[in-house]
């Protein structure tokens, strides 16, 4: 089945305890991308990458790292929480750019720092 | 990517056809028309996506105007299941944004049994 899957589902941590939420998807998609959810602010991206090896700050990239190392992984680091990052993130992936192609969400990962 | 406006809530029987417009009204010749919905605790799903021509698919139609700059994302028979926030994207052909959906608050919609 083709999927995009998250790692944990749900994360309660402490504020500077550094985490690590992993993506992956089974698609072969070249494009992959992160997303954080708010009430009140809706989706808006951290990060995205292209391709291995290349990645760019989206809308909010402030207290996220992101690597891609390999085409089907695109982890999320957060090197030292913040109680603002409360948040439900989602990792998303797509063949390619462009407007034709259609893109996939994982189920989502509900972070609380304390 | 150019804005979208769709109406913040609305309400269907189920089984009844469900009508749920999107105005873009600056859209560029480029832009693909996206809608994705999202059900409760669940991640965004793509539903449908078109240029110019209206589309079908086993989830839904998607009717778009001539002059593109309104669309109607078309449920032929609400379910429960269809219960959800819908929300109208338009994705342009340049790299510029680089594959990023530009969510906005999106339509509730509430389907009565």
């Amino acid at each position: 089945e083709a999927q995009v899957t998250q790692n944990p589902r749900y994360l309660i941590t402490v504020t500077g305890k550094k985490l690590t939420v992993t993506c992956s998807q089974n698609m072969n998609h070249e494009y992959m991308s992160w997303y954080r959810q708010d009430p009140g602010l809706g989706l808006r991206q951290i990060y995205y990458s292209m391709n291995v090896e290349v990645t760019d700050k989206g809308d909010v990239p402030e207290g996220y790292k992101v690597s891609r190392k390999e085409k089907r992984n695109f982890p999320l680091i957060l090197e030292s929480p913040s109680p603002n990052q409360t948040s439900l993130y989602f990792c998303a992936s797509r063949l390619g750019q462009g407007g034709v192609y259609e893109q996939y969400f994982g189920p989502g990962t509900r972070l609380t720092v304390t | 990517d150019a804005k979208t406006t769709q109406p913040n809530s609305m309400e269907s029987n189920e089984e009844e056809p469900v009508h749920l417009p999107c105005n873009h009204s600056t859209i560029s010749g480029t832009d693909y028309i996206h809608w994705y919905r999202q059900l409760p605790s669940q991640g965004p799903e793509y539903v449908i996506h078109g240029l110019t021509s209206n589309v079908n698919n086993r989830m839904a139609s998607l009717a778009i105007a001539e002059d593109r700059k309104s669309s109607t994302l078309i449920l032929h028979r609400a379910t429960l299941r269809d219960a959800a926030v819908y929300y109208c994207i338009l994705r342009g052909m340049d790299g510029t944004s680089y594959g990023k959906l530009t969510f906005g608050q999106g339509t509730i919609l509430t389907v009565h049994p």
